[in-house]
């Protein structure tokens, strides 16, 4: 399995408040995503960074900040969490962009409720 | 806009069976075609991957096809059993970007 953390794996939040979920990997891969999962939507892009301090956004990128300051880590920030936001949260990273050959690998995961 | 269509939403079927998962797509400019098999409360991992220039790969028990001009992917599983129970997703990566489109899964079901 490829080396990737996710921290925390579960949290409920209020609305309202600032919520920051971490990614973590010891592949050493330039390329990393957030995607959210919903019932009936599957995942869908957040952010992606494709270096450090080097991030763009993907199609469900309002209400969301990212950073990217080591290889290694790449923190997701809802700056004021609403109840839309709870979700499945994923990070991904791959050797090269996910539009060409290679595979994506994805982390266990972080539930985020927001009451 | 790419679309990505996975039918049927759940599938239960017994033990031994052959089945074939169907996955769907609107655009034909795709760079590859993943699919992926999650377990409850767990990530995402990659079953297997075709580029858009192959017409299919085998791993195992399990064999993906690859249609591009039909828009469409297949993912057989030969002889099914109950450790093949999960949600099976397919999903497919535009050509030149970093934008991967995801179809809703496939829930699969083998009864013992």
């Amino acid at each position: 399995d490829a080396g990737i953390t996710q921290s925390p794996r579960h949290k409920v939040t209020e609305t309202g408040t600032p919520v920051t979920l971490r990614c973590h990997q010891t592949e050493n891969h330039r390329y990393m995503y957030w995607y959210r999962q919903d019932p009936g939507h599957g995942l869908r892009l957040i952010h992606y960074s494709y270096g450090v301090k080097d991030t763009d956004k993907g199609e469900v990128s309002d209400g969301y900040s990212v950073s990217r300051s080591k290889t290694e880590d790449f923190l997701l920030t809802l700056e004021s969490a609403t109840s839309s936001q709870t979700s499945v949260y994923f990070c991904a990273i791959s050797e090269a962009p996910s539009g060409t050959g290679y595979e994506q690998y994805f982390g266990p995961g972080t539930r985020l409720t927001v009451t | 806009k790419q679309e990505v269509t996975q039918i049927p939403a759940a599938l239960s079927v017994p033990e031994g069976e052959n089945l074939v998962l169907n996955c769907s797509f609107t655009d034909s400019a795709i760079y590859n075609l993943q699919w992926f098999r999650q377990d409850p409360g767990k990530g995402l991992t990659s079953l297997l991957l075709i580029q858009s220039s192959q017409r299919e790969q085998t791993s195992g028990r399990l064999n993906a096809s690859l249609d591009k001009s039909s828009g469409r992917s297949t993912l057989y599983i030969a002889a099914s059993q109950p450790g093949d129970s999960a949600t099976y997703l397919c999903a497919v990566s535009v050509t030149g970007g970093f934008k991967t489109i995801f179809g809703a899964g496939t829930r699969l079901f083998v009864k013992a």
